[in-house]
């Protein structure tokens, strides 16, 4: 079935350093991807829906200059927190869809952890 | 304003019991109705989706009912083992490619 992979599954990193993590769909491509935040015992808060070859679209209220989202290509993109501080210490989960159909499931990476010291 | 509404927040069943989990929504427009099982450190993985076409949808120990006059759909987890002990989530999207909105979730907890 179609998979979602995401790296690192697990960072921890100092304030004001930057991070980047990446979100494959290993066998489909994905012309969409969706980013998700997720604090302990929350729901998935949607934070952006990341468009191949354009902008991505952000929710109301995520900096996008401090969440930064590049969809180089259909099977790729990365979310970037730039300058993190403790506060942006979540859970953050990708998501991707086979093509651009609606009878195609939504289909999630394992999460990547990040904690900011 | 919480789009889909999702109860109880946790749930507790004894080992071979049915468990109910229910959502409710209010966008009519929403056409897809997934439910997700996730494990603690792990992301959501898909069970079992339903469309309004259909009132019910079973695979497996997993079924959903759906009742779009109420707008609410449900998930009945039958024979309830141990190892369904996770989170759940119930969705919704409409058509064009559009994310997911999720509801607040259901901690299950299947005691032997």
């Amino acid at each position: 079935g179609a998979v979602v992979s995401q790296h690192p599954s697990w960072v921890i990193c100092k304030s004001g350093t930057s991070v980047k993590i990446e979100c494959r769909s290993l066998d489909f491509q994905a012309t969409t991807m969706f980013w998700y935040r997720q604090f302990p015992k929350q729901s998935l808060m949607l934070m952006a829906t990341s468009n191949e070859g354009s902008k991505a679209t952000y929710e109301q209220g995520v900096e996008k200059d401090k969440f930064l989202i590049n969809h180089a290509s259909l099977t790729l993109s990365t979310l970037t927190v730039t300058s993190a501080h403790p506060e942006d210490s979540s859970f953050y989960i990708c998501s991707a869809r086979p093509g651009a159909t609606d009878n195609q499931p939504q289909h999630f990476g394992d999460g990547t952890r990040l904690s900011i010291l | 304003q919480q789009q889909v509404k999702q109860s109880p927040q946790s749930l507790i069943v004894q080992k071979g019991g049915i468990s109910i989990i229910n959502c409710a929504y209010e966008n009519t427009a929403f056409d897809y109705f997934p439910w997700y099982q996730q494990f603690p450190g792990k992301g959501p993985a898909l069970l079992i989706a339903i469309r309004p076409d259909v009132s019910e949808k079973k695979e497996g120990r997993f079924t959903i009912s759906f009742n779009k006059s109420a707008k609410q759909f449900s998930l009945h987890i039958m024979d309830s083992q141990p190892g369904d002990s996770a989170t759940y989530f119930c969705a919704a999207r409409h058509s064009g490619n559009t994310p997911l909105v999720f509801g607040k979730g259901t901690r299950l907890s299947v005691i032997a």
